[in-house]
């Protein structure tokens, strides 16, 4: 079964606009990362936030982590057309060392 | 920067043939991973290793195979191949920072190979 799963499945904004996407998983966690990956490539690290921490930026990129809800939001400030891809949450649970579980991602689409 | 390069971006074959997919990272990475990727079902692990002749199974090990025989080179291979493994493969790599815990570094990932099984 998935352990993170992102809301919404797609999202369509006007350029200029914020973009918030959420993932929610079910076990506790060490850590939690965000990725991205663009049509027909590999995905590519954004953000790594660990347990502890409750929000990490990165440029233009909001992460935040709330232990208690089990939940993460990722937030792009100023979208840009460069930003249309499809965003996953990855979760390193205590249960198992050995992996980090993906979500099925959002795929968000930047209108110009 | 970290460079995973898989040898093919598209490979068309037949089912029954024997599939080999192959992985080089360039950065001296401990850990290797294979992940299929389909429409819904989001990254599925393969195989994984930590380590040059490791191997451990993921959780759809079924019909694959690995090898692992030098630090920088991870190998898929499809023993029998079948509709169902057409998919996008993807490898990734990353360091081990103390003991093997895979959550706690980024991981970095290839192109990914669109395999098509007729």
């Amino acid at each position: 079964s998935q352990q993170g799963e992102e809301d919404p499945q797609a999202l369509s904004i006007q350029e200029g606009e914020n973009a918030t996407m959420n993932c929610s998983y079910k076990t506790s966690i060490n850590n939690l990362q965000w990725y991205r990956q663009n049509s027909g490539r590999g995905l590519v690290h954004l953000i790594l936030i660990r347990s502890n921490e409750r929000e990490k930026h990165s440029g233009r990129l909001r992460v935040t982590l709330d232990t208690s809800k089990k939940s993460s939001s990722l937030l792009i400030t100023a979208s840009r057309a460069a930003d249309t891809a499809s965003y996953f949450c990855a979760t390193d649970p205590y249960s198992s060392a050995s992996k980090i579980i993906f979500g099925s991602g959002t795929r968000l689409s930047i209108r110009p | 920067d970290v460079k995973v390069t898989q040898s093919s971006r598209y490979l068309v074959k037949r089912t029954g043939e024997k599939v080999f997919l192959e992985c080089v990272q360039d950065m001296d990475h401990e850990n290797m991973f294979w992940y299929r990727q389909d429409p819904g079902l989001g990254l599925r692990l393969i195989y994984f290793s930590y380590d040059v002749k490791m191997k451990e199974k993921g959780d759809i090990p079924e019909g694959y195979s690995v090898s692992r025989e030098k630090k920088e080179r991870f190998s898929l291979i499809l023993e029998s191949a079948s509709t169902n493994q057409t998919s996008m493969y993807l490898c990734a790599s990353s360091p081990r920072r103390g003991p093997p815990r895979f959550g706690n570094q980024p991981q970095h990932f290839g192109d990914g190979t669109r395999l098509s099984i007729l």
